[in-house]
């Protein structure tokens, strides 16, 4: 069963501009993860948040977590045609090494 | 550094036939995941190992599915009498520790189809 939800299941944008993605999740957490899949190639993490962080930055990447309404949002600033890909949040629980990923959005960066 | 491994990146069988996949991790990673990914769908948990030590094989749909680490190193995944509803995506992943606070690296995946 997948725990995450994203939302929305596809995003179409214009290059230079920021697209936001949100996930939704169930039970409680220790961490949030972010992946992005591009088109017939693996998995690629992007990046971690802990259940006691609230934003977390890398790069053109912030993510926010809300453990009180079980959300968190990836924002991508100015974003490219290379960033296009699906993007998926994956949660891990407490005392359990395995991820639970979400159905994924679909992000299109058009030129 | 290399990556994770999988072989072979594509296997075609036939309905009943027994298929095995490998998984080649980074090396010195403590923690492997096997996952399978429908089209469409996130990857779904199928099973880790802790060094050589299956510690949750709760993902497994049913016995035709096992898996086995031996040496803490290569993964094998092994369907016995393949059916339709095993074509997938079968995705592996290792992590440095498997305490679920490390990122997971993946491999390529191993695209299944069963006629």
């Amino acid at each position: 069963s997948q725990q995450g939800e994203e939302d929305p299941q596809a995003l179409s944008i214009q290059e230079g501009e920021n697209a936001t993605m949100n996930c939704s999740y169930k039970t409680s957490i220790n961490n949030l993860q972010w992946y992005r899949q591009n088109s017939g190639r693996g998995l690629v993490h992007l990046i971690l948040i802990r259940s006691n962080e609230r934003e977390k930055h890398s790069g053109r990447l912030r993510v926010t977590l809300d453990t009180s309404k079980k959300s968190s949002s990836l924002l991508i600033t100015a974003s490219r045609a290379a960033d296009t890909a699906s993007y998926f949040c994956a949660t891990g629980n407490s005392g359990y090494s395995t991820l639970t990923f979400g159905k994924g959005t679909m992000l299109l960066v058009s030129p | 550094g290399a990556g994770v491994s999988q072989s072979p990146r594509y296997k075609v069988t036939k309905r009943g036939q027994d298929v095995a996949l490998r998984c080649d991790p980074i090396s010195g990673h403590v923690s492997l995941y096997w996952y399978r990914q429908a089209l469409g769908q996130g990857p779904e948990f199928l099973t880790y190992f802790n060094y050589e030590a299956q510690q949750d094989k709760s993902g497994l749909p049913n016995d035709r599915f096992s898996a086995e680490r031996p040496e803490g190193s290569i993964s094998t995944l092994t369907i016995q009498r393949t059916e339709q509803r095993d074509s997938a995506m079968y995705r592996c992943a290792s992590s440095l520790v498997g305490t679920g606070d490390y990122e997971q690296f993946f491999g390529p995946g191993t695209r299944l189809t069963v006629l």
